[in-house]
């Protein structure tokens, strides 16, 4: 079983849609969580970091972390063409610092 | 602009060459990483360094050899390389390596082994 699964999509959407990307994950020592967006031919770029449970919301950005069901999601909120991008989801232990990253999701926002 | 500055963006070389990917940051971190990115793959570490010192290596072939100076710049050292190493690799840096230091990626070199 992978550390972290992510579902690669694509996934397509019509401007102004909500946006709902998720990872699932097996090791119940992660407690920090990021999201990254990295656009086609680009490096990835840290876009909302948590650390445990609870919500934290950064304009149309919104992320949350389940710990008790292992999952994490990022919402987005008025999804513009300007967010297709991969999305990908990456986590840490609380000891140690090697980072798990999820396979990214590819997202495609239709104007 | 990352802070963390990638050259070159492209390469393409033969199985035979020897190349060098470099890596400089301007965040003031202490650490730097090496990812490998593959399609349909999750990011795979390479090398950690941390005051530039090597802390971490995933088991990467010895056609690869990394090279710190010093904390802000970082060396990929390319020969004999295999079509299948063809990929993006990305350099990152963080704060330290201790946990929830978040890392920081540049925009990565794409490299095609003919």
């Amino acid at each position: 079983q992978k550390e972290v699964e992510q579902d690669p999509g694509p996934l397509s959407v019509p401007e102004g849609a909500i946006v709902s990307l998720n990872c699932t994950y097996s090791n119940s020592a992660f407690q920090y969580f990021m999201w990254y967006r990295q656009y086609s031919r680009k490096g990835p770029e840290l876009l909302m970091y948590t650390y445990s449970s609870g919500n934290k919301e950064d304009g149309r950005f919104t992320a949350q972390v389940d710990k008790s069901s292992k999952y994490i999601s990022l919402f987005i909120r008025d999804s513009q063409p300007s967010d297709s991008a991969t999305y990908l989801c990456a986590m840490i232990r609380n000891t140690g610092n090697q980072f798990y990253f999820g396979t990214g999701t590819s997202l495609t926002v239709i104007p | 602009e990352t802070g963390v500055t990638q050259t070159p963006r492209h390469l393409v070389m033969g199985m035979t060459n020897k190349k060098s990917l470099k890596c400089e940051q301007h965040l003031g971190h202490n650490a730097m990483y090496w990812y490998k990115q593959s399609a349909k793959k999750p990011l795979e570490l390479m090398f950690v360094y941390n005051f530039k010192e090597q802390t971490e290596n995933n088991s990467v072939p010895s056609r690869f050899s990394p090279e710190c100076p010093n904390s802000s710049h970082l060396f990929l050292h390319l020969h004999t390389l295999q079509p299948e190493d063809s990929a993006l690799y990305l350099c990152a840096s963080s704060q330290g390596t201790a946990s929830g230091n978040t890392i920081y990626f540049g925009e990565g070199s794409w490299l095609t082994v003919v």
